[in-house]
């Protein structure tokens, strides 16, 4: 079956720790992307990628890293210098272009201690 | 620049209409609906394309007015399954197509009682 997922689905982190989020796919998708999610805020990205080894910041950058070594993985680290970072954290891939839908990962739930 | 999302939360009984609004403003490629539960991924309804051309489900009907640069989402003779957090995506226009990445709004939150 193909699809997107992440882990862990749940995750708690003390204050101060990095910390990292998985996203693999095999849907075969060029383009990746990370969203967080607050209530009452919708979905803002944080990066995003569209080709293997280069990626760009989005709307939310600051205190979030990530890498982009193979097609299929985009991996996702909250660093301590993410001053609010419990939130809900959405992986998502798509093929090029702005006529194609994305396709959701599960989630992964982070609460900071 | 995000777009807005209008009503915020919509109560529904079984079998009622709704209208679910989404603007922006900028010029627009495309329109993208996704549905979500609470707790859950959002799950991809819908693509309204600049030009007319429309990707998605069957069952689901939508519109996009490129002039006005709006689109609205029609959920008629609801069920309790439609319940859940509804969000818009844009992608502006540029010279010769597309540019930059999907921007969600805030969603609209629909409930469907029985």
């Amino acid at each position: 079956d193909g699809g997107i997922t992440q882990s862990p689905k749940y995750l708690f982190r003390k204050e101060g720790q990095n910390v990292t989020l998985s996203c693999e796919q095999n849907l075969n998708h060029d383009a990746m992307y990370w969203y967080r999610q607050d209530p009452g805020q919708g979905l803002r990205l944080i990066y995003y990628s569209q080709i293997v080894n280069d990626f760009q910041k989005g709307d939310i950058a600051e205190g979030y890293s990530v890498s982009r070594e193979k097609k299929e993985s985009f991996p996702l680290t909250v660093t301590s210098a993410q001053k609010n970072p419990t939130a809900f954290y959405l992986c998502a891939s798509s093929m090029l272009g702005g006529n194609n839908e994305q396709f959701f990962g599960p989630g992964t739930r982070l609460t900071v201690l | 620049q995000q777009p807005v999302q209008s009503p915020q939360a919509v109560i529904l009984r079984e079998g009622e209409d709704a209208v679910i609004n989404c603007s922006s403003s900028k010029a627009l490629y495309s329109v993208h609906w996704y549905r979500q539960k609470h707790g859950e991924a959002p799950v991809f309804l819908m693509i309204l394309l600049k030009g007319g051309e429309q990707k998605g489900h069957e069952k689901i009907s939508a519109s996009f007015n490129e002039k006005k640069q709006q689109s609205s989402l029609y959920l008629t003779a609801s069920q309790l399954s439609y319940s859940g957090t509804y969000f818009c995506g844009t992608y502006s226009m540029n010279y010769g197509g597309s540019q930059g990445n999907l921007i969600f709004g805030k969603g609209t939150k629909l409930s469907v009682k029985p």
